[in-house]
C-alpha cells in the first residue's frame, strides 16, 4: 500500500482480555518496528523485524507481550491478559533496507484497558 | 552513557518568528541525526535527516544544523505558522530509533 496502515484504530478491552493488533508495513520494506506511546510520554521502542533475522525483542516489558511476522510482511502484536497500564497508542513504522533508516509510521491503535 | 536531549519545555512563539529547537547528544558521534514531527494522536512523521559532515540542510521553510564540535543539532522553522504547531522529535541512528520526549512547539497567531 500507499504508507503503513494499523488496524483497528481504536481498541477499548477488559483488563485481563488479550488482544491482537495488526500493521501492514509499505511494501517493499524490509525492517518493522513497533513502539508503544503513553500519554505525554516520548515512544517508547517494543520490537523489531528486519527480515528473516531474529527480531529484537529487547523492549517488550513483559512476558504478555508478544509479536510475530508473517512471510516478512504483516505483523501482529498480541498483549495477553491485558492490564490498565497497557493503555497507550500503539504505533508500527516501516523501513527500507538496513536499520535507523528513516521510518515511516502508521496512524496507531489506541488501546484502552478498563 | 549515549544520550540524545532536547528541551522538554514547550516553545512558545508568534507567527512569523523563527522557531529554534536544540537536540544536544553527549557520549556519541551519531553518523547522522534525524529530526520528525508528531502531531497529537499521530504517528511521527520523518522531516530531514542531516549527516555528520553536512552543515546544514534546507527544505522549504525548514533548516537544520549540525555541529559536530558543539554536539548539538538545530532545528529552525522560519516564518512559523500556527500550523506548525505540533511536537518535533530529534532521532539517531539506531535500529530501534531511540526518540526523546521531543519539543512541544506552539505558535500564536
Amino acid at each position: 500500500g500507499a504508507g503503513v496502515s494499523q488496524s483497528p484504530s481504536n481498541k477499548v478491552t477488559e483488563k485481563g482480555k488479550d488482544v491482537e493488533l495488526r500493521c501492514d508495513p509499505i511494501s517493499g520494506h524490509t525492517a518493522l518496528y513497533w513502539y508503544r506511546q503513553s500519554l505525554g510520554q516520548g515512544l517508547e521502542f517494543l520490537i523489531y523485524f528486519q527480515g528473516n533475522s531474529a527480531p529484537d525483542k529487547s523492549g517488550l516489558p513483559s512476558d504478555r507481550f508478544s509479536a510475530e511476522r508473517t512471510g516478512g510482511s504483516v505483523s501482529t502484536l498480541t498483549i495477553q491478559r491485558t492490564q490498565q497500564e497497557d493503555s497507550a497508542v500503539y504505533l508500527c513504522a516501516s523501513t527500507q533496507g538496513t536499520s535507523g533508516r528513516t521510518q515511516f509510521f502508521g496512524p496507531g491503535t489506541r488501546l484502552t484497558v478498563l | 552513557s549515549q544520550k540524545i536531549e532536547q528541551n522538554s519545555e514547550a516553545l512558545n512563539i508568534q507567527e512569523g518568528k523563527t522557531a529554534t529547537l536544540t537536540c544536544n547528544y553527549t557520549n556519541y558521534s551519531p553518523a547522522y541525526l534525524q529530526w520528525y514531527r508528531q502531531d497529537p494522536g499521530r504517528g511521527p512523521v520523518f522531516l530531514l535527516l542531516i549527516r555528520e559532515n553536512e552543515k546544514e540542510k534546507r527544505k522549504e521553510r525548514l533548516k537544520v544544523t549540525f555541529d559536530t564540535t558543539l554536539k548539538q543539532s538545530l532545528f529552525h522553522i522560519t516564518a512559523s505558522q500556527p500550523a506548525d504547531s505540533a511536537t518535533y522529535l530529534c532521532a539517531p541512528p539506531s535500529d530501534k530509533l531511540i526518540f526523546g520526549t521531543g519539543t512541544r512547539l506552539q505558535v500564536f497567531p
